[in-house]
């Protein structure tokens, strides 16, 4: 398996702008996971999905934020409109139940 | 809810040197505990967990941590250390069950001193 797949690996964006990421889950694994990573709060959970459903969305920071996972092979996370302190870089991990998460490469998004 | 709490933020060390990463947490209920490893410009790899079982787990590049349920703790040890094991060392809980999300400790910059 190729492991978590996110895509775009950059993005440079201009503050008030639409920002899509994606992720592709390892194959067969239950649970997804959208995290942000930051020098001055670490690493978040922002929000994740059981078998396709969000469980637990109460660290997706304000409305801008919004995440689907419409299969088990895909999500997305959105950012609309997106804003300079939205700069941070954007993991995707997934599992299988309680087993370990497995991180994309991530997606390292600047809004100017 | 679960936490958890990296005492070092940064810990230098000379090359061949022994390290320990301290690593507490903190739950009222049963807990799976992991180690992770991030390396400039790259995602986060597993290093080692503890599900059950043997208290000593072994991991990958040499590492190993030790499950202490009575002083909560779950510390990252290696006997010693080489330059390409300068990354940072996130120390993470999940509650044991079903799947649900980790709880990530603040990290700790690990960096190995020729």
């Amino acid at each position: 398996d190729a492991g978590v797949i996110q895509s775009p690996r950059h993005e440079v964006t201009e503050m008030g702008q639409e920002v899509t990421l994606r992720c592709k889950p390892i194959s067969g694994h239950n649970s997804l996971f959208w995290y942000r990573q930051t020098m001055m709060r670490g690493l978040e959970l922002l929000i994740y999905f059981n078998n396709n459903v969000p469980i637990d969305d109460s660290g997706m920071p304000e409305d801008r934020f919004s995440a689907k996972m419409p299969n088990a092979s895909f999500s997305t996370l959105k950012i609309q409109p997106s804003e300079p302190r939205d700069s941070a870089v954007y993991f995707c991990a997934s599992s299988f139940y309680q087993y370990e998460a497995f991180f994309g490469q991530g997606t390292r998004l600047t809004v100017v | 809810a679960q936490s958890v709490t990296q005492l070092d933020s940064q810990v230098p060390v000379f090359e061949e040197a022994p390290v320990e990463l301290r690593c507490n947490y903190s739950s009222s209920v049963s807990v799976y505990l992991f180690w992770y490893v991030q390396y400039p410009n790259q995602g986060l790899q597993l290093l080692l967990k503890y599900l059950s079982g043997s208290t000593l787990v072994k991991g990958i590049n040499g590492f190993e941590a030790e499950f202490n349920k009575s002083q909560t703790s779950f510390h990252l040890r290696k006997p010693s250390v080489h330059i390409s094991d300068t990354a940072e060392y996130f120390c993470a809980v999940t509650l044991s069950g079903s799947a649900r999300q980790l709880t990530f400790g603040s990290g700790t910059q690990l960096t190995v001193l020729p």
